[in-house]
């Protein structure tokens, strides 16, 4: 496989479950990012993970946890979600060590919190 | 922070009819970039812009660095069906974490028959 891979491509789940999403990248990249998108909202940027390690989380609520085991791999695991929380949930990866670079995005997992 | 502003949030096109589209920053950025998404799909790199002034073209893709480095444009001529989808802009730093994208938030294209 080529690209960024995101499993599953849909979701739906009640408020109660535990789930994770997964995303692979099979670009060597460095860098892997997850944004949530919205209806009729600009891309929010979660969580971004540089060399394995977290360098940023936008003040996301707490029941959105993400593990980044290693360069190729991310996890965005998911507890007692609200209704709110619905939305396209995207991968990206980078390679951030270059001077010019962009984000090559997955094709994302549509959630859906009933 | 930084901030992108995309226009327009929506056109309404003939089919082939020329499109533009463009963002501004209050912020220089060292690369622009322009990405497609698709209806329930992630966005995909249409062109990249490294350097201000830059010209480049994709296909009937134009796109454009502004020579003061905080806007850029991109231009679709003679527009098809396989044009719709949601056009985002993203600008990029310099170091640290401004070297992490920008996204504009979006222009929505439809293109009629």
């Amino acid at each position: 496989e080529t690209g960024v891979t995101q499993t599953p491509r849909h979701l739906v789940m009640g408020m109660t479950n535990k789930k994770s999403l997964k995303c692979e990248q099979h670009l060597g990249h460095n860098a892997m990012y997850w944004y949530k998108q919205s209806a009729k909202k600009p891309l929010e940027l979660m969580f971004v993970y540089s060399l394995e390690e977290r360098v940023e989380n936008n003040s996301v609520p707490s029941r959105f946890s993400p593990e980044c085991p290693n360069s190729s791999h991310l996890f965005l695991h998911l507890h007692t979600l609200q209704p709110e929380d619905s939305a396209l949930y995207l991968c990206a990866s980078s390679q951030a060590s270059t001077s010019h670079y962009g984000y090559t995005f997955g094709s994302g997992t549509r959630l859906t919190v009933v | 922070g930084q901030q992108l502003n995309q226009s327009p949030q929506s056109m309404f096109i003939q089919e082939g009819e020329d499109v533009s589209m463009n963002c501004t920053s209050s912020s220089i950025f060292n690369t622009w970039l322009w990405y497609k998404q698709d209806p329930g799909e992630g966005p995909v790199l249409l062109i990249a812009l490294y350097k201000a002034g830059e010209l480049t073209s994709n296909g009937r893709l134009t796109a454009q660095f502004g020579i003061t480095r905080k806007d850029s444009f991109l231009n679709i001529s003679a527009s098809i069906p396989s044009d719709v989808g949601i056009y985002f802009c993203a600008g990029q730093g310099g170091v640290g974490s401004a070297r992490q994208l920008t996204f504009g938030s979006g222009t929505q294209l439809t293109v009629l028959p």
